[in-house]
């Protein structure tokens, strides 16, 4: 069992450029998020999927896409990277059905930096 | 909105107690804790709900107060591996099903 796992460790883009980050899980779960962390801060909500053929937005959407590709894959899209989006991105998922009140299994995270 | 969680940072010798706060300006449906150590991923550590009781894992607990949408998290006797920053994530009464998570509270235990 892998649990969450998330392509690429490291990234480091250009301004402008575009990349797809790849979250999947194998824990037959029912809802998947991004997130993005800052230095020392918490948590934000990019987007999120309650259930396969499902996204909602976040906290933060503003320059990033999702596609909930299946139950398992759940991947993050920058069309024109900024260096505002400078960050670790961290995919999760939980097993409830309603995402209420379900624990969150982390992925090892994304670093990336826009240049 | 994001829920407010106190003190920032805490220092303690191993063996002390200590207690994390989080607060919340809306009505609360849950609260999660979760704790991070420095380049790792966050770690679930638990849940408490709406309507549920005082939860605890070990000799690190929990509680949740709906009226005050207030919960605390106590670590007693504190090990060296306790280290790392602390976050609350609460889940609202009503609107997006997802979590909002504290700035974290940074937890450092030394011998």
């Amino acid at each position: 069992n892998a649990g969450v796992t998330q392509t690429p460790k490291f990234q480091v883009l250009k301004t402008g450029q575009s990349m797809t980050l790849q979250c999947a899980q194998d824990m037959n779960h029912n809802s998947m998020y991004w997130y993005r962390q800052d230095p020392g801060m918490g948590l934000r909500l990019i987007y999120y999927s309650a259930s396969e053929g499902t996204t909602d937005k976040g906290e933060v959407p503003n320059g990033y896409n999702v596609s909930r590709l299946n139950k398992r894959e759940f991947s993050l899209r920058l069309e024109s990277a900024a260096p505002s989006q400078t960050s670790v991105y961290f995919c999760a998922s939980s097993g409830k059905i309603d995402p209420r009140g379900g624990e969150q299994y982390f992925g090892p995270g994304t670093r990336l930096t826009v240049t | 909105q994001q829920p407010v969680q106190s003190p920032q940072a805490v220092i303690l010798r191993e063996g002390e107690d200590a207690v994390i706060n989080c607060s919340s300006s809306k009505a609360l449906y849950s609260v999660h804790w979760y704790r991070q150590k420095h380049g790792e991923a966050p770690v679930f550590l638990m849940i408490l709900l709406k309507g549920g009781e005082q939860k605890g894992h070990e000799k690190i607990s929990a509680s949740f107060n709906e009226k005050k949408q207030q919960s605390s998290l106590y670590l007693t006797a504190s090990q060296l591996s306790y280290s790392g920053t602390y976050f609350c994530g609460t889940e609202p009464g009503a609107g997006r099903r997802a979590l909002t998570f504290g700035s974290g509270t940074r937890l450092q235990v030394q011998p």
